[in-house]
């Protein structure tokens, strides 16, 4: 089975700063994939960052980049040069061979202050 | 980048009723559809796997029978909700992938309420 663990239910953030949010999963699978979205409060889930797990390099997509650290199982966002537009909740998740389907993290609600 | 169409955006219906809600893939071939439910402030949770030609799969506790789920085409997928409760009031999502299931793509989801 597979989880993923999200332990920051909130977490502020001045504009312009960077801030990182947490996830870490478990998987007996060696082949998966790790994804972060966003979710604001409209309700869509906007891709961020894909991590597959035999990437050597972390991956980065503009202001986004993971922070993977296989070893202990982990998968960061780190969001740098925070916008007040990058309020919302965001989701870690998984996917690997076996389950098709994306597994969810609890999430982060992430206000960015001005 | 691939597009998810799903509608309606928002529903409100009587108790006992029935809610069928579509979703899309617009400029690709989703062979896999997924439909979750996200209850407020909550995660999302995966109702069901819809899988073109073929029956549904569905997660345990999910009854069948009320979230009745076709995929007909390889470019919609529908959820309907039979007789609906005020309990199924919740925000429903769809995501479809394309046939290695490397990315998938998310609707814009359904917040449904039930009187």
């Amino acid at each position: 089975a597979q989880k993923i663990t999200q332990t920051q239910p909130g977490m502020f953030v001045q504009e312009k700063e960077a801030v990182t949010l947490d996830c870490t999963y478990d998987t007996s699978d060696q082949s998966y994939g790790l994804f972060w979205y966003k979710q604001p409060s409209s309700g869509e889930m906007i891709f961020l960052i894909y991590q597959g797990s035999y990437d050597e390099q972390n991956a980065t997509e503009g202001r986004y980049s993971l922070n993977f650290q296989k070893a202990r199982k982990s998968a960061n966002l780190v969001i740098s040069a925070s916008q007040l537009g990058d309020s919302a909740m965001y989701f870690c998740a998984i996917k690997d061979t076996g389950r098709r389907a994306l597994t969810f993290g609890s999430g982060t609600r992430l206000q960015v202050q001005p | 980048g691939a597009v998810v169409s799903q509608h309606p955006s928002r529903v409100i219906c009587k108790s006992g009723t029935s809610v069928k809600i579509e979703c899309r893939s617009l400029d690709f071939q989703a062979t896999t559809m997924f439909w979750y439910r996200q209850f407020p402030k909550q995660s999302l949770m995966l109702m069901a796997t819809s899988n073109e030609g073929s029956k549904a799969t569905y997660e345990q506790g999910v009854e069948k029978d009320k979230f009745l789920i076709n995929h007909a085409s390889l470019t919609l997928s529908t959820l309907t909700v039979t007789s609906a409760h005020p309990e199924d009031s919740s925000f429903y999502i769809c995501s479809a992938g394309d046939l290695e299931l490397e990315k998938l793509f998310f609707g814009s989801g359904t917040q449904l309420s039930v009187l």
